[in-house]
């Protein structure tokens, strides 16, 4: 089944304490995509990667740090999680033709007290 | 650079009404759009895309879209509103020609069917 993983779903952590949320795929996919979810915000997009180690960042890159390793995996990585990162979080990945469909994760709700 | 804009946050209709939430974009070169689906506590879900094909596109569970590049618009309609399409509607533009790999989103309308 093709599947976008996203682990953990939910994570309470506090200021300063660096965290990483995993984002695997088994798609084979070549992009793949990090992006947060805020109310009245829509997704904005932090990173994305082309390829194995190919990243830029989105329009909200502050803050965090990605890696792309192997095709499969693309962390997202909180060095110093701050107040203003609590958001719901989103990795998506796709193929690289425009007919391939954009598979996204369930979600990692991330709260920083 | 491309972008989209969803008019409305919130869409109320009743049960068999006509949905329509609206998506007008801005794009430089011909664009590539979506409309996405969120069920609450759920990731998102391709609903339907125009790729130049066909300006009218049919997409999933009855919704369907019409590209309209005079007005700059992919509006997405519903004839008959069920209980069920209560969710969060994302329209979306590629930004890297045509894949999803980089999207930009709306700000996402909810809509809530009424019984």
């Amino acid at each position: 089944e093709a599947q976008v993983t996203q682990n953990p779903r939910y994570l309470i952590t506090v200021t300063g304490k660096k965290l990483t949320v995993t984002c695997s795929q088994n798609m084979n996919h070549e992009y793949m995509s990090w992006y947060r979810q805020d109310p009245g915000l829509g997704l904005r997009q932090i990173y994305y990667s082309m390829n194995v180690e190919v990243t830029d960042k989105g329009d909200v890159p502050e803050g965090y740090k990605v890696s792309r390793k192997e095709k499969r995996n693309f962390p997202l990585i909180l060095e110093s999680p701050s107040p203003n990162q609590t958001s719901l979080y989103f990795c998506a990945s796709t193929g690289a033709s425009m007919n391939t469909e954009a598979f996204f994760g369930q979600g990692t709700r991330l709260t920083v007290v | 650079a491309q972008s989209v804009t969803q008019l409305g946050s919130h869409v109320s209709v009743s049960e068999g009404a006509l949905v329509l939430l609206r998506c007008n974009y801005s794009s430089s070169v011909p664009p590539y759009l979506f409309w996405y689906v969120q069920y609450p506590n759920q990731g998102l879900q391709l609903l339907l895309k125009y790729t130049s094909a066909a300006t009218l596109v049919k997409g999933i569970n009855g919704f369907e879209a019409e590209f309209k590049k005079s007005e700059t618009s992919f509006h997405l309609t519903k004839p008959s509103a069920h209980m069920s399409d209560a969710a969060e509607y994302f329209c979306a533009v590629s930004d890297h020609g045509g894949s999803q790999g980089n999207l930009i989103f709306g700000k996402g309308t909810k809509l809530s069917v009424k019984p």
